[in-house]
């Protein structure tokens, strides 16, 4: 059973702050994603990975940055949080090849910036 | 601009009954189909997929129905069962699929006892 850990459920940043959201996963998927869902927008893509050091923008990058140092691990940063990165964060991973379609979501990060 | 659409937000159907959750998307380089289901507080898990190559994929009480030249697709739950209560999103891929989904909106089912 795939499994798609994120640090934290619920988090609660003051604006300006920097803001480092984490992601395990733990069956040896190349790839990784970050999202996040807001009501009425659906999930968007914000950076992605295919490789431990690799990382690509995906369609909406600004205001943050991602590492990605071992493979099992994703990490999100928001570099100087503000309020309109309230949001729901999501990870998820996938394998290369065929099965990359198929991701696998972690439970979601509850980021409010106030 | 949105390259997939749901564009019902909701959707209440009687249990029992079949639900139908429709999804239309625009880029025609789209060679795979998904449907994600997601409960609050949880993250979205997968449901079920169709390669752009097929029309029909059929799992247990899930099917999805995909028509090209109408750049449609559509997810049949039949029966439907209080468990389906949740948001369904629909997604898209192309190039193999490590560039990412793009997903859209969601619509939230509702089945009424």
């Amino acid at each position: 059973d795939v499994k798609v850990t994120q640090s934290s459920r619920y988090l609660v940043k003051r604006t300006g702050e920097k803001v480092f959201l984490e992601c395990v996963q733990d069956m040896d998927h190349e790839n990784m994603f970050w999202y996040r869902q807001d009501p009425g927008l659906g999930l968007r893509l914000i950076y992605f990975s295919y490789d431990v050091k690799m990382k690509e923008k995906g369609d909406i990058p600004e205001g943050y940055s991602v590492s990605r140092e071992k493979k099992e691990r994703f990490s999100l940063i928001l570099e100087s949080a503000s309020t309109n990165q309230t949001s729901m964060y999501l990870c998820a991973s996938s394998l290369p090849g065929t099965g990359a379609y198929e991701q696998y979501f972690g439970p979601g990060t509850r980021l409010t910036v106030t | 601009d949105q390259q997939v659409k749901q564009n019902s937000p909701s959707l209440s159907v009687q249990e029992g009954r079949i639900s139908i959750l429709n999804c239309d998307y625009t880029n025609s380089m789209f060679d795979y189909f998904l449907w994600y289901k997601k409960y609050p507080a949880e993250g979205p898990t997968f449901l079920i997929s169709i390669s752009s190559i097929k029309d029909k994929n059929e799992d247990g009480r899930f099917t999805v129905f995909l028509n090209k030249s109408a750049k449609h697709l559509s997810l049949h739950i039949v029966p439907s069962q209080p468990g389906d209560s949740a948001v369904y999103f629909c997604a898209a891929g192309l190039g193999g699929g490590a560039d990412g989904l793009t997903f859209g909106k969601g619509t939230h089912l509702i089945i009424q006892p």
